[in-house]
């Protein structure tokens, strides 16, 4: 298995413009996980997705941000409209019940301007 | 709800020598998993250790291991004869076991190994 894919792995955009985040989970996991990075805040969990529905989006920062998984291989997380206090690293990572190890995606750094 | 508790934001260690990160966490929960994740300056996160609350012994990969303390709430990470390529920050997590169940980080340690 590939890992983890995350697309793309930078992204610059201005400051209003829609922002989508890819990621492949691998293969057979049934939980899904996107965190944000800073430096000021860490690693933040932002929504999680158990067997492709969403569990826990208590950390999504506010209605501008969205996220879906409409099948077991794929999520994407969106920006609408992007501001500049949005960037930062994105990761996507996966995970199955039966070990509890989280696999990380290598991450989407996030630029707005 | 669960947190993790990692007081030490930097840490540094001669080549060679041993270190130990320090991590607590709070929970209610009697099933559980820990783990360390470490993030180098490629900022991959790569699993470094696991822990299973029901197990007793301490795991063990290589030149990591832990000291799990179930009562105390502790799960320090070991690392021997630290290596330059151990420069990284080291996070420790808690998930519940089973599903539906997310995975919380500490605030990290930046751990830096000196020539």
């Amino acid at each position: 298995d590939a890992g983890v894919i995350q697309s793309p792995r930078h992204e610059v955009t201005e400051m209003g413009q829609e922002v989508t985040l890819r990621c492949k989970p691998i293969s057979g996991h049934n939980s899904l996980f996107w965190y944000r990075q800073t430096m000021m805040r860490g690693l933040e969990l932002l929504i999680y997705f158990n067997n492709n529905v969403p569990i826990d989006d208590s950390g999504m920062p506010e209605d501008r941000f969205s996220a879906k998984m409409p099948n077991a291989s794929f999520s994407t997380l969106k920006i609408q409209p992007s501001e500049p206090r949005d960037s930062a690293v994105y990761f996507c990572a996966s995970s199955s019940e039966t070990t509890g190890v989280a696999f990380f995606g290598q991450g989407t750094r996030l630029t707005v301007v | 709800a669960q947190t993790v508790t990692q007081s030490q934001p930097e840490m540094s260690v001669q080549e060679a020598e041993t270190v130990t990160l320090s991590c607590t966490y709070d929970t209610s929960e009697n099933n559980y998993y820990l783990f360390w994740y470490k993030q180098p300056p490629s900022r991959q996160m790569i699993l470094v250790i696991r822990q299973e609350a029901y197990k007793q012994q301490n795991a063990t990969e290589n030149r990591f291991s832990v000291n799990f303390q179930k009562a105390a709430k502790s799960f320090s990470l070991k690392i021997s004869d630290s290596q330059l390529g151990d420069t990284a920050m080291y996070f420790c997590a808690f998930m519940k076991h089973g599903s539906n169940y997310k995975l919380t980080f500490g605030k990290g340690t930046l751990l830096t190994v000196n020539p």
